[in-house]
């Protein structure tokens, strides 16, 4: 069974500051991993996904994240937040259904993040 | 707007009544699935339904009923709940391994 693990679980910042976000990932096979994001009284949105290729994926509002697969992470970055950055953020990870069917999610905790004027 | 709709929103019930949540998607995903979240606890996998077949059910009590009657619909049957079942309840789709899409979920409160 797949596991996923969030480091920070609150991170308040500064307009303009850098954001990393880490998730690791506990899975021994091949993986689809994604960033989840849900802001305050709003539904789960999707900001990117990994499913293979290239390990640095951009997404949605200027966020992006990379893969690396020896270290199991999936970390998300963004080079300069905005306040209405300010939301849960959630990692997840699904493994590829070889019976062509889908499997649910795996989710982190989740990450809440404030961004202060 | 992710196509996914939850009905209702919000509800109240007691440990005796019996409920049932709605989720509808007309995106033509074959997938559909519930989850439920908790305070200070991960989104958890409660039903995974493919092509109208439940696929998964992640050891959830069996005051927690689920349906499928087609592919667009999906509804959870709760009855003799307990007040640590209050939770937000998620409903989600996917075209298959793809991402999935998620309704604005349920919140409901047992008392």
């Amino acid at each position: 069974a797949q596991s996923v693990s969030q480091h920070n679980h609150h991170v308040i910042l500064s307009e303009a500051a850098s954001l990393e976000l880490g998730c690791n990932y506990s899975y021994g096979g091949t993986v689809n991993l994604f960033w989840y994001v849900q802001y305050p009284g709003q539904h789960l949105q999707l900001l990117l996904k990994y499913f293979s290729g290239d390990p640095l994926v951009k997404g949605i509002k200027g966020f992006e994240a990379e893969f690396i697969k020896s270290k199991f992470s999936f970390n998300l970055r963004k080079p300069s937040v905005q306040w209405s950055d300010t939301a849960e953020y959630f990692c997840a990870v699904t493994a590829p259904n070889s019976g062509g069917g889908a499997d649910g999610l795996t989710f982190g905790k989740g990450t809440h993040l404030i961004i202060q004027p | 707007e992710t196509g996914v709709t939850q009905t209702p929103r919000h509800l109240v019930m007691g440990m005796t009544n019996k409920k049932s949540l709605k989720c509808e998607q007309h995106l033509g995903h074959n997938a559909m699935y519930w989850y439920k979240q908790s305070a200070k606890k991960p989104l958890e996998l409660m039903f995974v339904y493919n092509f109208k077949e439940q696929t998964e059910n992640n050891s959830v009590p069996s005051r927690f009923s689920p349906e499928c009657p087609n592919s667009s619909h999906l509804f959870l049957h709760l009855h003799t709940l307990q007040p640590e079942d209050s939770a937000l309840y998620l409903c989600a789709s996917s075209p298959r391994t793809t991402e999935a899409f998620f309704g604005q979920g349920t919140r409901l409160t047992v008392v």
